[in-house]
């Protein structure tokens, strides 16, 4: 699996918007970019995923760069509810069954302060 | 619209002793899939099932350690003979297909303590 390079942490004062960056320079043509974040004592939630252009939804955006070994995801007002780990994750577009796990780092620990 | 459901949330065994977790997938969803997350670690995949099949295990233990997804009722991830060392988060999680664009929905987990 292509490998994904995130900061341990980030701070951010609320209602700022975060941006947090994840680099993947190994990335494949198929490989999608999800991220999913986890709140303390809770199971990992999904945030987002593209594969080559920007995405948006209610809760980010993805911007994703042209050559495509960067991404970075967008909160754009963070909230004290955002407090969470966030992990980038590839996930290879060729392959059925096996490619179908989820392989999360380390990710990036977010806090947000007032 | 119910989420991914596990029970019981938490959960305490005495060493040798067996424990079940269990998970209800989101309606409609046949695929699912357990993580294991040690204190202090990160999440680590375990098993992928689809209804009655095992699809991928490779990240099981080899022994104590099974899974099974009957054609009827939830996902049962079973630890037999326990160790202090099995004590870790298990997360269950759903999805209606096996596409690498599928996001995955994850309960909310069962924490193990093993006495």
């Amino acid at each position: 699996d292509a490998k994904t390079t995130q900061p341990n942490s980030m701070e951010s004062n609320e209602e700022e918007p975060v941006h947090l960056p994840c680099n993947h320079s190994t990335i494949s043509g198929t490989d999608y970019i999800h991220w999913y974040r986890q709140l303390p004592s809770q199971g990992p939630e999904y945030v987002i995923h593209g594969l080559t252009s920007n995405v948006n939804n209610r809760m980010a955006s993805l911007a994703i760069a042209e050559d495509r070994k960067s991404s970075t995801l967008i909160l754009h007002r963070a909230t004290l509810r955002d407090a969470a780990v966030y992990y980038c994750i590839l996930r290879d577009g060729r392959i059925a069954g096996t490619a179908s796990k989820l392989t999360f780092g380390t990710g990036t620990r977010l806090q947000v302060t007032l | 619209n119910a989420g991914v459901m596990q029970n019981p949330r938490h959960l305490v065994r005495r060493r040798g002793q067996e424990a079940r977790l269990r998970c209800s997938p989101m309606k409609g969803h046949s695929h699912v899939y357990w993580y294991r997350q040690l204190p202090e670690e990160g999440l680590k995949f375990m098993v992928y099932l689809q209804k009655e099949n095992i699809i991928d295990e490779s990240g099981m233990p080899k022994e104590r350690f099974s899974a099974e997804f009957p054609k009827e009722g939830p996902s049962i991830l079973r630890i037999q003979q326990v160790v202090r060392g099995d004590s870790a988060a298990y997360f269950c999680a759903s999805s209606t297909g096996t596409g690498s664009n599928q996001p995955q929905h994850f309960g909310d987990g069962t924490r193990l303590s093993i006495l």
